[in-house]
């Protein structure tokens, strides 16, 4: 198993203001993701975090949205730039293992609030 | 492109009592994984239990079980001996094998137990 910790877990922000996600892993891994849970819906993922090279974004998310950064095998970070309303939402950063039963962690998740 | 679906937004069952949470799936994918999640009111995912496309027997564990159907394309999970610490969204979820531990999630079921 992998132990995640992210930074905030929780921030109240100004709407067109931008925060900074940080997301820690006490081991290396291959796969790290950041999924986004708005209020009472299921998780979405953003992208995938790629150590070394641009992250791979999913349909309706862009770089310029939610530059994400991806230094080593074991941390990342998300931002979320020029934030409204609609960004308030729960933001957690998943690994996988990398083994066969393709089994996710999840760290806390950082709950922001855009006012 | 893949789907799940959950059809039960939400769930009441008496304690001790066995519940069974509705999924069905749509890929294109002839290997893929199927997982559950739980997610308490605290926020965290917590993995429950994982079931492979080409695996032969329903995945077990615990008072966790998954009811898989291949043919019918549904993974449903069956929680026998339900206990007030069920009470939770659970959430079914799916990677495709060719996208390593990517995962997406259904919308989830809220299942609340009854002492």
């Amino acid at each position: 198993s992998a132990v995640i910790s992210q930074k905030p877990s929780r921030d109240i922000c100004q709407r067109g203001t931008s925060l900074t996600i940080q997301c820690q892993v006490d081991s290396q891994v291959t796969m790290m993701f950041w999924y986004r849970q708005q209020p009472g819906q299921s998780l979405t993922l953003i992208a995938t975090a790629n150590q070394g090279s641009e992250a791979t974004y999913e349909s309706g998310f862009v770089i310029d949205k939610f530059p994400i950064s991806r230094p080593n095998l074991t941390f990342s970070t998300l931002t979320v730039s020029n934030m409204s309303p609609e960004d308030s939402s729960i933001y957690l950063c998943s690994v996988g293992t990398g083994l066969n039963t393709g089994e996710l962690f999840f760290g806390e998740g950082s709950r922001l609030t855009v006012l | 492109a893949q789907k799940i679906t959950q059809t039960q937004p939400g769930m009441f069952v008496q304690e001790k009592e066995a519940v069974t949470l509705d999924c069905t799936y749509d890929t294109s994918d002839q290997s893929y994984g199927l997982f559950w999640y739980k997610q308490p009111s605290s926020g965290e995912m917590i993995f429950l239990i994982y079931q492979g496309s080409y695996d032969e027997q329903n995945a077990t564990e615990g008072r966790y079980s998954l009811n898989f159907q291949k043919a019918r394309k549904s993974a449903n999970l069956v929680i026998s001996a339900s206990q007030l610490g069920d009470s939770a969204m659970y959430f079914c979820a799916m990677s495709p094998y060719s996208s390593a531990s990517k995962i997406i999630f259904g919308s989830g079921t809220r299942l609340s137990i009854r002492p």
